[in-house]
């Protein structure tokens, strides 16, 4: 079946540093990959996006490209603030059949210190 | 923008009871979805309805059940809660198809703890 694997938290960083954060995907097919977000005592809500192999997908100064050859999705960002704190999921969405429903990695915390 | 309320922020509940948990959503989407988001595992998926009265099974189905009697409302069910289903629940929509063109939108969940 599908899944999703993304590196271990917590993740802990000064203001400014650069933010990776990895992904990778075992999928049959050609799935649709996200980045979600969710903020201290918020639901999820979706960071950016990419259908297809070489898309890149950006939003809020972060950035993430879907490597075909390499069945990755690493989320990247040039220089975290302490806002960015939050715990971050990777995840697919398989188009074949009726598959209606994301497969999610298991999410990491990034702490983005002043 | 897309509103997708739970119910409750907090619940406590004691072992045996019946629960239910309700979520509303306001954008008239087919899709809806609960899961169970735990420490080290992540989102879970329990079950989903892409349509009224219609639903499927998720990942974790065991020990839950759904109604979906009305387009806007999905309701996951703990017949006989036990102490393993402490957790914090997550409901999501989403409109039809697969991939990019229908991204979830999620509650703010309900923390849930069986004592």
């Amino acid at each position: 079946g599908d899944s999703v694997t993304q590196m271990e938290g917590p993740v802990t960083l000064s203001e400014e540093a650069f933010l990776t954060i990895n992904c990778t995907y075992t999928a049959t097919g050609y799935p649709s990959l996200f980045w979600y977000v969710q903020y201290p005592g918020e639901g999820l809500q979706l960071l950016l996006k990419a259908t297809k192999a070489d898309d890149k997908g950006s939003n809020k100064g972060f950035e993430a490209t879907y490597r075909k050859e390499t069945t990755s999705f690493h989320l990247e960002k040039g220089s975290v603030q302490v806002s960015d704190s939050a715990v971050y999921f990777c995840a697919l969405s398989n188009s074949g059949g009726s598959n209606y429903k994301l497969t999610f990695g298991k999410g990491t915390l990034l702490t983005v210190n002043p | 923008d897309v509103k997708v309320t739970q119910s409750s922020r907090y619940l406590v509940k004691r072992t045996g009871e019946k629960v239910f948990l309700e979520c509303v959503q306001d954008m008239d989407h087919e899709n809806m979805f609960w899961y169970r988001q735990d420490p080290g595992l992540g989102l879970r998926l329990i079950y989903f309805s892409y349509d009224v009265k219609m639903k499927e099974k998720g990942d974790i189905p065991e020990g839950y059940s759904v109604s979906r009697e009305k387009k806007e409302r999905f309701s996951l069910i703990l017949e006989s809660a036990s102490t393993n289903q402490t957790s914090m629940y997550l409901c999501a929509s989403s409109s039809p198809g697969t991939g990019v063109n229908s991204p979830l939108h999620f509650g703010n969940g309900t923390r849930l703890t069986v004592t």
